[in-house]
């Protein structure tokens, strides 16, 4: 099956100061990517996803960027700041239907003011 | 956008006792569910895809006859913990994938914090 690492597991940076999270995955045929943000005892929100046929996509301050080749997918959110704490997990989902992904551990970012 | 709510948002139930959990999809169909059970401080760890009108897959490690899931409609599926036990205590989360689209984007119901006593 799918195997999904990610680093690091805590990540504190300075308000305005860009992040950067890190999965590599095992499976092939995953095609795709979405990272989620998760607030404390909240649910999953789907901030950004790529697919692919793509090797990166850009929403405003947040950007991931996708190496098939390497299989590992990252990231990247600039001028943070504190809102942008919480934890954000990486996915990886295979093609064929059954749209089961395979998460990461997380990473805790804290964004210091 | 896509939503899913999940009812109660929190329960706390004495061990031996039976606790559903409800997931609906609000303005669409999913013909597909998922279970997620989460820790403190940990990943979301699946439990269950949940298909409507047919039995539940259940992952490595969860048993069946203890965690119950109906999907009757497309737009309900229910877990019911049976027999809960402390150890049982967790933040339970449901996602549902929009029928008929190749979208593979799960949206999460907001979560059901479970206390047993």
């Amino acid at each position: 099956g799918e195997n999904v690492e990610q680093h690091p597991s805590t990540l504190s940076v300075q308000e305005g100061d860009s992040a950067v999270i890190k999965c590599t995955y095992s499976d092939s045929a995953s095609n795709y990517f979405p990272w989620y943000k998760q607030e404390l005892g909240k649910r999953p929100q789907l901030i950004i996803d790529i697919r692919s046929n793509v090797g990166e996509k850009k929403d405003q301050r947040i950007a991931v960027t996708l190496n098939k080749t390497a299989k590992h997918f990252s990231l990247h959110i600039t001028e943070t700041q504190p809102e942008d704490s919480a934890v954000y997990f990486c996915a990886a989902t295979p093609s064929g239907g059954s749209y089961i992904p395979t998460f990461g551990r997380g990473t805790s970012l804290i964004v210091h003011p | 956008g896509a939503v899913v709510s999940q009812h109660p948002s929190r329960v706390i139930c004495k061990s031996g006792t039976s606790v559903k959990i409800e997931c609906r999809s609000l303005d669409f169909q999913a013909t597909t569910m998922f279970w997620y059970r989460q820790f403190p401080k940990q990943s979301l760890m699946l439990m269950a895809t949940s298909n409507e009108g047919s039995k539940a897959t259940y992952e490595q490690g969860v048993e069946k006859d203890k965690f119950l899931i109906n999907h009757a409609s497309l737009t309900l599926s229910t877990l019911t913990v049976t027999s809960a036990h402390p150890e049982d205590s967790s933040f339970y989360i449901c996602s549902a994938v929009e029928t008929g689209t190749s979208n593979y984007e799960q949206y999460f119901g907001p979560g059901t914090r479970l206390t047993v006593t």
